[in-house]
């Protein structure tokens, strides 16, 4: 079946490490998006992906990285340098400047 | 500024009476996209209906439908015959054009609960 596949679901961290987390979509989409969401608050965007290679800073970029070296995958990397990482995230993909987005399950991430 | 507002924290309805939750946006394009998702507790975000900013029509699908009013930037959700599976959040959603239809801006989110 197609979808959006999010690893890991749930992901532990120590302060001052940086983790990775998995996005993975066979829909064929161009677009993929990684969006933070927080108890209770709707979702905010971090990074955004129109192309392989291209990438463009959402509102809350500060303290995280993407890459996008194939169509499919859009991972996303929280660094050290982010202050409060503890959070519910979302990856999404879309077809190039139309429709809905389609998301993955989720990663939720906790800084011990 | 706030492009989507969603002024209900949190609703609730009888199981199989009707729900509307509000949702009003702040846009100065002419070509956007309004989207209402819902996202049970296992944390998903499932799409369940669109309507574009040129549409004449409401949105319907199945027992949802968008009650679009254009001049006082209002899209809300109607849900009709409620069911005990309806319970969970729901966001209201944008797409404006002079961003590219790159970005999609959310509201805050409603918490609808469905008595039996």
């Amino acid at each position: 079946d197609g979808g959006i596949t999010q690893s890991p679901k749930y992901l532990f961290r120590k302060e001052g490490q940086n983790v990775t987390l998995s996005c993975e979509q066979n829909l064929n989409h161009d677009a993929m998006y990684w969006y933070r969401q927080d108890p209770g608050q709707g979702l905010r965007l971090i990074y955004y992906s129109q192309i392989v290679n291209d990438f463009q800073k959402g509102d809350i970029a500060e303290g995280y990285s993407v890459s996008r070296e194939k169509k499919e995958s859009f991972p996303l990397t929280v660094t050290s340098a982010q202050k409060n990482p503890t959070a519910f995230y979302l990856c999404a993909s879309s077809i190039w400047a139309s429709g809905e987005l389609f998301f993955g399950e989720g990663s939720r991430l906790t800084v011990l | 500024a706030q492009k989507i507002t969603q002024t209900q924290p949190g609703m609730f309805v009888q199981e199989k009476e009707a729900v509307t939750l509000d949702c009003t946006y702040d846009t100065s394009d002419q070509s956007y996209g309004l989207f209402w998702y819902k996202q049970p507790s296992s944390g998903e975000m499932i799409f369940l209906i669109y309507q574009g900013s040129y549409d004449e029509q409401n949105a319907t699908e199945g027992r949802y439908s968008l009650n679009f009013q254009k001049a006082r930037k209002s899209a809300n959700l109607v849900i009709s015959a409620s069911q005990l599976g309806d319970s969970a959040m729901y966001f209201c959603a944008m797409r404006e054009a002079s961003l590219g239809e790159n970005d999609m801006r959310f509201g805050a989110g409603t918490r609808l609960t469905v008595k039996p």
